[in-house]
């Protein structure tokens, strides 16, 4: 069955504000991460956080993880007309280190308004 | 310089007929993946292949196969090609032995008519 769950399933926003998206999944994982997909393109890797980690930043770009809920957010700040996209949170209950694939949640499709 | 390819980028093909997807990275990895993402976007990984040790996803068809001729390339074959297969299948490449970034290629959207 499906691991993560995104919430809310679609957002739209005015650039310049930051936009918060969720994930809960259901088992015990080693690893959460975190994809950016654009319309028609791959899947990008944004940010890795580790189990016994609670939070992470990258850029704009901050992510925090609450394993007794299991739970994750991403926060992109000062959203801009290129944050357009799908956004995807993937665990990896593997501590060896993903042998076993990924499972992803259903996205949040991310809207940025001019 | 890509670093995880696809070939064909797109494939539309008839009911019954058997179809390759190939796959291939520069990055020296030794794990690959196929992912399927069905029309709502859904992503669920189908193969992974690490040091000829192939993890197949319970739920994929006999139907779908992944070929490796060496650590570079995994393709996927599938036989009798249903409507039901048409999606985007995406490869994916990373290195085992730790919490690491996979790699995706730009995927294939295959559409069965």
């Amino acid at each position: 069955s499906q691991q993560g769950e995104e919430d809310p399933q679609a957002l739209s926003i005015q650039e310049g504000e930051n936009a918060t998206m969720n994930c809960s999944y259901k088992t015990s994982i080693n690893n959460l991460q975190w994809y950016r997909q654009n319309s028609g393109r791959g899947l990008v890797h944004l940010i890795l956080i580790r189990s016994n980690e609670r939070e992470k930043h990258s850029g704009r770009l901050r992510v925090t993880l609450d394993t007794s809920k299991k739970s994750s957010s991403l926060l992109i700040t000062a959203s801009r007309a290129a944050d357009t996209a799908s956004y995807f949170c993937a665990t990896d209950a593997n501590a060896g280190g993903g042998a076993d694939g990924l499972t992803f949640g259903k996205g949040t499709h991310l809207i940025i308004q001019p | 310089d890509t670093a995880v390819s696809q070939t064909p980028k797109y494939l539309v093909t008839q009911m019954g007929n058997d179809k390759s997807i190939k796959c291939e990275q520069n990055l020296g990895h030794d794990t690959m993946y196929w992912y399927k993402q069905d029309s709502k976007k859904f992503l669920k990984i189908m193969f992974s292949y690490n040091n000829k040790e192939l993890i197949i996803n319970e739920t994929v068809p006999n139907r779908f196969s992944p070929k490796s001729p060496d650590k570079a390339h995994l393709n996927l074959h599938i036989n009798s090609l249903e409507l039901g297969d048409s999606a985007v299948y995406f490869c994916a490449s990373s290195l085992s032995g730790g919490p690491h970034t996979q790699y995706f290629g730009p995927g294939t959207r295959l559409t069965v008519l």
